[in-house]
């Protein structure tokens, strides 16, 4: 099962918006509704952002977003914070389960 | 409060073995999904393996790296989930993330690290 793709890196400004993309294939986040995002800082225990597409955990700031069409999943974060700065992986089901890549977010 | 506390983890050789513990509590652990997620130094999270509930059938599915070298297990009346690993390589040296769930993970162990090196 091949990784889902997501850019290497991506950068914004205080106050501005950014979107992360992770795109699959028809077997995976085409194929179901069960794509999650996680935030990690250096040294620290993934955090669960998003599931099931566009679902928000209780206690998961409303600035971040998700969504999905065909076989790209996207993650938006609006009004960008300085605490934003993390990795962030996409992954979706697939009979198993396979993360991206991960997406460096650099807050400028 | 979801509690996931994991144990195990090291120094181990090539060709050895090492078995990881996760001590579950704070939510129904005999209808729970638990999962193992590794990362690799500097590296992206990838996922290892899973046990279903018994009442889902208790069947484990492995990722393609570790099949037949990795065995999950689970003791449903100890609320705890393990990771033998056998034949360790080099390559699966990662921190082992122990979780609750299936296709989404809202709950974490602290993680174990596991070094395989000679």
């Amino acid at each position: 099962q091949s990784a889902l793709t997501q850019p290497a890196s991506v950068s914004g400004s205080p106050g501005q918006s950014i979107t992360i993309t992770c795109t699959g294939t028809n077997s995976d986040i085409g194929g179901y509704n069960y794509v999650s995002w996680y935030q990690q800082h250096p040294g620290k225990v993934p955090k669960l952002m998003i599931y099931d597409v566009t679902n928000r955990p209780s206690g998961v700031s409303n600035r971040f977003s998700g969504s999905k069409s065909g076989n790209t999943a996207s993650l938006t974060i609006s009004g960008l914070q300085a605490e934003d700065e993390a990795d962030y992986y996409c992954s979706s089901y697939t009979n198993n389960v396979v993360f991206g890549g991960g997406t460096k977010l650099t807050v400028l | 409060e979801v509690q996931l506390v994991q144990s195990g983890g090291g120094l181990v050789e090539p060709g050895g073995s090492l078995r990881l513990s996760c001590a579950a509590s704070g939510f129904n652990f005999n209808n729970a999904w638990m999962t193992w997620v590794r990362q690799a130094p500097g590296k992206g999270l990838e996922w290892v393996g899973r046990i279903k509930s018994k009442p889902d059938g208790g069947t484990e599915d492995y990722a393609a790296p570790v099949k037949g070298r990795f065995s999950i297990s689970r003791d449903d009346s100890q609320n705890r989930v393990y990771l033998q690993m056998n034949s360790l390589k080099t390559e699966d040296t990662a921190v082992y993330y122990c979780n609750a769930g299936g296709h989404w993970f809202d709950s974490w162990g602290q993680g174990a690290l596991v070094t395989v090196s000679s």
